[in-house]
């Protein structure tokens, strides 16, 4: 069974840019949860995906959204980027919400905002 | 509020020694999970294991064994005969039942030297 995906895997952008990362899910995987990690602030929830609605979000400006598929891929996007965007954003997949569910986690995203 | 606390930011010793990794966590909740995770230098979290709130049971998997302590909220990882592979950073966290956020610790960085 293939783990989970994550495009692209490392990403340059200029503060004031935008930027979408996406993430696919291990197949029937149905939630996909979004960190971001930094050297300062360690690995942060972001948000969660269930059947296409978000689920719970973690504390970050609007300028982070994102979305799910009815495929279970999401993506996320992060618009008026700034230096202290620059982090790993990781992208974990579980079969369902529930606690007990392990996470499984993507190689991540490396975004560098210049 | 929960949290997550790992106090040793590093660790280095030297191949075959044992070394222990700390948790100490804070949560309201009565039901909760507690993880641990290694990242390698590629940046993938890999999950090593998983324990709910009332399971109190230690576990031995191999060279890992984790001792879990709910009167002293604390879930340590014992590496036994550390080897070079095991280098990496770890993690411990918590999830309630917000089943897709996870409250991660500040990582620690475990070096084993030849």
């Amino acid at each position: 069974k293939a783990g989970v995906t994550q495009t692209p895997r490392y990403l340059i952008k200029t503060r004031g840019q935008q930027v979408t990362l996406s993430c696919s899910p291990i197949s029937g995987h149905r939630s996909v949860s979004w960190y971001q990690q930094t050297p300062g602030q360690g690995l942060q929830f972001l948000f969660e995906y269930f059947s296409e609605t978000q689920r719970n979000k973690g504390n970050f400006p609007g300028r982070f959204s994102g979305r799910q598929f009815s495929n279970s891929r999401s993506e996320m996007n992060v618009s008026t980027l700034e230096l202290g965007d620059s982090a790993l954003y990781l992208c974990a997949s579980s079969l369902d919400v529930g606690v007990r569910n392990e996470q499984f986690f993507g190689p991540g995203t490396r975004l560098t905002v210049l | 509020a929960q949290k997550v606390t790992q106090a040793q930011t590093e660790i280095s010793v030297v191949e075959k020694e044992d070394v222990t990794l700390d948790c100490v966590y804070e949560t309201r909740d009565t039901t909760y999970y507690l993880f641990w995770y290694k990242q390698p230098p590629s940046g993938e979290l890999v999950f090593l294991i998983r324990r709910n709130s009332f399971d109190e049971q230690n576990e031995i998997s191999g060279r890992y064994s984790w001792n879990f302590q709910k009167s002293t909220s604390s879930f340590n990882f014992t590496i036994t005969a550390s080897q070079v592979v095991d280098s990496a950073v770890y993690f411990c966290a918590l999830r309630n039942t917000n089943a897709g956020k996870s409250t991660f610790g500040d990582g620690t960085t475990l070096t084993v030297k030849p």
